[in-house]
């Protein structure tokens, strides 16, 4: 079974610039949540979907990230304009939509460094 | 709200040594309890979770975590460590109520073993 797959791994840009990060979930996982970890700091969950529908987003800093999931599969992040600390790892996760126990499996993440 | 603290941002220990990487959670419901590792530039793997009954849980790679709930805490171990065991160990909690299956992360404990 092939695992999340998450593009590009790494992204270097200067602040101000965009950025748009992507996540393929695993085949059949109608949940797909995207983390932000900060260097030193666990993951914190940015937003999550159900199928193409968002059911959390009250932590992503909406006046610069948006994110969308159409067709309920793939998704992409998008930074515009970006800051400096912006600067993380970010990790998509999905889990086949049943119970919160579920296991919720991670892709390798996208380091993105703002200069 | 939820609230997970790793009592350890660092623990060095020689190799074949034992080795407990410290979990304290906080929550005014139950909660799901999960055990992550990270090894560098790759996602999060679950090494284990606790939902309920046995408050003894084993996992992969020969670790295990006793849940309790008198100390709020959820500790990881294992007996003997590899050099292949250095990693970055997440612990988390979700709430077993609704569905979203948003995780809570602690900081993460870095664990260096030794040769």
């Amino acid at each position: 079974e092939a695992g999340v797959a998450q593009s590009p791994r790494y992204k270097i840009i200067e602040k101000r610039q965009s950025v748009a990060f992507w996540c393929n979930p695993i085949s059949g996982h109608a949940t797909l949540y995207w983390y932000q970890q900060i260097l030193g700091q666990g993951p914190k969950l940015l937003i999550q979907f159900q199928n193409n529908g968002v059911v959390d987003d009250s932590q992503l800093p909406k006046d610069r990230f948006s994110a969308e999931r159409l067709k309920g599969v793939d998704s992409t992040l998008k930074i515009q304009p970006a800051k400096l600390e912006d600067s993380a790892v970010y990790l998509c996760a999905s889990r086949v939509a049943g119970g919160p126990a579920d296991t919720q499996y991670f892709g390798p993440g996208t380091r993105l460094t703002v200069l | 709200a939820q609230s997970v603290t790793q009592l350890d941002s660092q623990v060095p220990v020689f190799e074949e040594a034992p080795v407990e990487l410290r979990c304290n959670y906080s929550s005014s419901v139950s909660v799901y309890l999960f055990w992550y590792v990270q090894y560098p530039n790759q996602g999060l793997q679950l090494l284990l979770k606790y939902l309920s009954g046995s408050t003894l849980v084993k996992g992969i790679n020969g670790f295990e975590a006793e849940f309790n709930k008198s100390q709020t805490s959820f500790h990881l171990r294992k007996p003997s460590v590899h050099i292949s065991d250095t990693a970055e160990y997440f612990c988390a909690v979700t709430v077993p109520s609704g569905n979203t299956g948003k995780l809570i992360f602690g900081q993460g404990t870095t664990l260096q073993v030794k040769p």
